[in-house]
């Protein structure tokens, strides 16, 4: 099965500071690939997806993120973090049938 | 559209208790999952569904069960609750195979 691997479980950035969000795939096929993020007590959102085509995807919010098959990353950035943008960060990996794995998330703090 | 909601909220059970998180969505979705949130460990998937009638499991299947009887509902049914399954249960539903997942608002569990 797929997996996903967030290897910073916190980053702190200055508001104004660009970021960048790691995470690392295993998975025999070209995935599917999303990064989601979660704010304190709610649910999940959807920032952006990979499917195909084009490796830089843009998403909302001012994130991008860039598929790297030699590499097996999917990291996420964004060139100045926003003090709402502190929340938890989840990458996730779907293969063809529906099931989804999600890294253990990167938790964001940005200083004023 | 209401998207994907469950019910209830919060609950607190008591170890061996039995009970049936609800999940429904109206956007005509055939993908369903189940994920549970654990801090550390992201979200890991319990068990899923394709469409009405056929489900699979996830992950960490064990000590839930589920059922597909209907395209809007998937409920996840813990038999008897431990306190290991204390978490934080979200449902998501997809339009088709490895798109992106809507995700409802998520229900708090307690196992004393």
């Amino acid at each position: 099965a797929q997996s996903v691997t967030q290897p910073d479980i916190h980053i702190t950035v200055s508001e104004g500071a660009s970021l960048e969000l790691r995470c690392n795939y295993s998975y025999g096929a070209t995935p599917y690939l999303f990064w989601y993020v979660q704010s304190p007590g709610q649910g999940l959102q959807l920032l952006l997806k990979y499917f195909s085509g084009d490796t830089l995807v843009q998403g909302i919010k001012g994130f991008e993120a860039e598929f790297k098959r030699s590499q097996s990353s999917f990291n996420l950035r964004k060139p100045s973090v926003h003090w709402s943008d502190a929340a938890e960060y989840f990458c996730a990996v779907g293969a063809g049938n529906n099931d989804m794995r999600f890294g253990a998330g990167t938790r964001l703090t940005v200083k004023p | 559209n209401a998207g994907v909601t469950q019910t209830p909220k919060f609950q607190v059970l008591k170890t061996g208790q039995s009970m049936t998180l609800q999940c429904a969505q109206d956007m005509n979705h055939e993908y369903m999952s189940w994920y549970r949130q654990d801090p550390g460990m992201g979200l890991r998937l319990i068990h899923y569904s394709v469409g009405a009638g056929i489900t699979d499991q996830g992950e960490v299947p064990n000590g839930y069960n589920v059922s597909r009887s209907t395209t809007e509902d998937f409920p996840l049914r813990l038999l008897s609750a431990a306190p290991s399954q204390t978490s934080v249960y979200f449902c998501a539903s997809s339009y088709e195979q490895g798109s992106l997942q809507y995700f409802g608002p998520g229900t708090r569990l307690t196992v004393t």
